[in-house]
């Protein structure tokens, strides 16, 4: 299988702790992204991080990727309530298959 | 900028019955998904449109599921006749691609929630 995975599938925090959440795939890529889908609600594009990167920074996220080990991160600092959410990792892989992981709920307790 | 519409919002139907959802994406948005969302999991691609061709369409049942793109913008997915199994989240989402290789960033519409009763 070329799906994306992410663990933990589901995480509950503390506001204002850190949130981390991770993605493998097992084909090679051009670029990984990251989306937010609020309870109900279609997906949000957060970041997008390209296979020359390493890690990328937008407001509170931190996405690392690691293409010799297959594998992506999300970090949420300081989460807040609102940051209550499923996260996927998408790719589209080497046979332009576009591909979505499973998911990590995070649940971020006030 | 109005973003992804999709309609209905929600749809109940009996088994066997026909249903359709409708898209229309971002304007001049080139490419347009369909995926289908079971509850708790991530998003499954059904189908693939650059512009009017469907360049991956391998993950759409082709015996009960068919879809367009007419003129290379709005489209209309559609299931004959529906089963139990397809109750789910239809997402349609909408990307402006300049070529091969790169995943784009997709901008999604709310969705169709769908029940086979």
């Amino acid at each position: 299988s070329q799906q994306g995975e992410e663990d933990p599938q589901a995480l509950s925090i503390q506001e204002g702790e850190n949130a981390t959440m991770n993605c493998s795939y097992k084909t090679s890529i051009n670029n990984l992204q990251w989306y937010r889908q609020n309870s109900g609600r279609g997906l949000v594009h957060l970041i997008l991080i390209r296979s020359n990167e390493r890690e990328k920074h937008s407001g509170r996220l931190r996405v690392t990727l690691d293409t010799s080990k297959k594998s992506s991160s999300l970090l949420i600092t300081a989460s807040r309530a609102a940051d209550t959410a499923s996260y996927f990792c998408a790719i589209r892989t080497s046979y332009d298959k576009v591909i979505f992981g499973p998911g990590t709920s995070l649940s971020v307790i006030p | 900028e109005a973003g992804v519409v999709q309609s209905p919002r929600y749809k109940i139907i009996e088994k066997k019955q026909p249903v359709a959802f409708w898209c229309n994406p971002i304007s001049g948005h080139n490419t347009l998904y369909w995926y289908l969302q079971n509850l708790g999991q991530g998003p499954e691609l059904l189908i693939r449109y650059e512009n009017e061709e469907a360049v991956d369409d391998s993950q759409l049942p082709k015996d009960r599921f068919s879809a367009e793109r007419l003129k290379g913008v709005d489209s209309t997915l559609k299931i004959q006749p529906a089963e139990l199994g397809d109750s789910a989240v239809y997402l349609c989402a909408s990307s402006l691609e300049r070529g091969p290789g790169p995943l784009y960033e997709q901008y999604f519409g709310p969705g169709t929630r769908l029940t086979v009763t």
